[in-house]
C-alpha cells in the first residue's frame, strides 16, 4: 500500500537549533507539497515541486526555511534557526497534477 | 489566483441528521476541487473530488458533493450524519492545468451530538 512517509513523526527542540524534516514522496508521483497546519493559520501551503524543481515556495519565510528534493525519493524541509512561533504540524504530500495529493501523517515539531 | 472559502468553522448536527459543510471557490481558469478529512493526529485523507464530467460526485462514507459552476460551489453532504463522522473537513481547489497549486479553505470542524 504506497504511502507518503515522513519523519521525525514528533521533534522537540531549543529555539535556535536547526530542524530537518523528511518526506519520502510515493513513487512515481511528479509533484511534492510542504504544508503547515496551525490552529490560527490552518493549512499553509509552504512550498511546492514538480520534478524535483521548485515551483513555489513564497509561502516560506526565507530568511531560516530552505526546502529541497536531494533526488525523487526524498524531500526535505529545513529550518535554521527555529523559533518557538515555527511549532506546528507540518505536512508533506505528493500527487501528480489532475489527481488528487496524498499526505503523509505529518510532522509534530515543538520549539521551546 | 484560487481561493477556498469554508462558510463556519465549527458545524454541529445530530446523529442521524443531514451533514452540509459549505465550500466556495475562487479560480480563473476551470478548477479540480477536492473534500478531505482530518481525524485527530493524522494526516488529511481524501474523501472525493471533481475534476470533470458528473458535477455530482460521490466519495467515501457516504459523503457527495455537487459542482455548481454558476454558483462557484462544491457543497459537502451526507444524509445523515454518524458519529464516526466527526472530524474536520478541508475543501480544496487546484487549476486545471500543469501548474496544480493545491489551496485550501481553513477547514470545518464537524462535531456530531448523540
Amino acid at each position: 500500500d504506497a504511502r507518503v512517509t515522513q519523519t521525525p513523526r514528533h521533534k522537540v527542540t531549543e529555539m535556535g537549533q536547526e530542524v530537518t524534516m523528511r518526506c519520502q514522496p510515493i513513487l512515481g508521483h511528479n509533484t511534492v507539497f510542504w504544508y503547515r497546519q496551525t490552529m490560527m493559520q490552518g493549512l499553509e501551503l509552504l512550498a511546492y515541486f514538480r520534478n524535483r524543481a521548485p515551483l513555489d515556495d513564497s509561502g516560506m519565510p526565507k530568511d531560516r526555511f530552505s526546502a529541497e528534493m536531494p533526488d525523487a525519493t526524498l524531500a526535505t524541509l529545513k529550518i535554521q534557526p527555529s523559533e518557538p512561533r515555527d511549532s506546528a504540524v507540518y505536512f508533506c504530500a505528493s500527487g501528480n497534477w489532475n489527481t488528487e495529493a496524498f499526505f503523509g501523517q505529518g510532522t509534530r515539531l515543538t520549539v521551546v | 489566483a484560487q481561493s477556498v472559502t469554508q462558510l463556519g468553522s465549527h458545524v454541529s448536527v445530530s446523529e442521524g441528521a443531514l451533514v452540509l459543510l459549505r465550500c466556495n471557490y475562487s479560480s480563473s481558469v476551470p478548477p479540480y476541487l477536492f473534500w478531505y478529512v482530518q481525524y485527530p493526529n493524522q494526516g488529511l485523507q481524501l474523501l472525493l473530488k471533481y475534476t470533470t464530467g458528473a458535477t455530482l460526485v460521490k466519495g467515501i462514507n457516504g459523503f457527495e458533493a455537487e459542482f455548481k459552476k454558476s454558483e462557484t460551489s462544491f457543497h459537502l453532504t451526507k444524509p445523515s450524519a454518524h458519529m464516526s463522522d466527526a472530524a474536520e473537513y478541508f475543501c480544496a481547489v487546484t487549476r486545471m492545468d500543469s501548474s496544480y497549486k493545491l489551496i485550501f479553505g481553513s477547514g470545518t470542524r464537524l462535531l456530531v451530538r448523540p
